[in-house]
């Protein structure tokens, strides 16, 4: 089956501490994405990758960091300075081409719980 | 900025009745739109697109969206809903930054079918 694997799907972490969550994809997409859902606010981009070895920050990157040393793997920190990390967090691929507009995939999603 | 508009955040319908979610989107440049749908405990997934052509585009389920480049309109459609499309709809638009395209977002609408 091809598609976007996201876990775990429910984590809760105390105030204070990293956490890592999972992305990954057996699409052989270029372009992978992380976005944040909160109720009445639709999807922000946090961060974004072309291709490998290689990101950027999206509209709201503080707080966040990534890393993409394989094609398929798009992990997400979020950190102990995001001060807000509660949220549904929505990883996503696409073909990425450069310069060319293509639909997005999403996974299940992590519903992170900071406490 | 570039943004995306949805002024329906709550819609409750009876089976049969016809929908109409509205999208309007704030982008100078050439778009690519999108609806994407989020079943309860699902995936966001792809409901339909526009890209170029024909600005009423078809999708799955039974949806149809219009293109109306006058009005910065995307206007979600289906003729006789059902049950089953108790969901959250988000429309997007494709927009370039630097090198690539990422989908901005609008806050979502909520759709609940009575039976």
């Amino acid at each position: 089956d091809g598609g976007i694997t996201q876990s775990p799907k429910y984590l809760f972490r105390k105030e204070g501490q990293n956490v890592t969550l999972s992305c990954e994809q057996n699409l052989n997409h270029d372009a992978m994405y992380w976005y944040r859902q909160d109720p009445g606010q639709g999807l922000r981009l946090i961060y974004y990758s072309q291709i490998v070895n290689d990101f950027q920050k999206g509209d709201i990157a503080e707080g966040y960091s990534v890393s993409r040393e394989k094609k398929e793997s798009f992990p997400l920190t979020v950190t102990s300075a995001q001060k807000n990390p509660t949220a549904f967090y929505l990883c996503a691929s696409s073909i990425g081409r450069q310069g060319r507009p293509y639909e997005q995939y999403f996974g299940p999603g992590t519903r992170l719980t900071v406490t | 900025a570039q943004s995306v508009s949805q002024h329906n955040h709550h819609v409750i319908l009876s089976e049969a009745a016809s929908l109409e979610l509205g999208c309007n989107y704030s982008y100078g440049g050439t778009v690519n739109l999108f609806w994407y749908v989020q079943y309860p405990g699902q995936h966001l997934q792809l409901l339909l697109k526009y890209f170029s052509g024909d600005p009423l585009v078809k999708g799955i389920k039974g949806f149809e969206a219009e293109f109306i480049k006058s009005k910065f309109s995307f206007n979600l459609r289906k003729p006789s809903v059902q049950w089953s499309d108790t969901a959250e709809y988000f429309c997007a638009v494709n927009a370039r930054m630097d090198s690539s395209y990422k989908l901005i977002f609008g806050s979502g609408t909520r759709l609940l079918v009575r039976p």
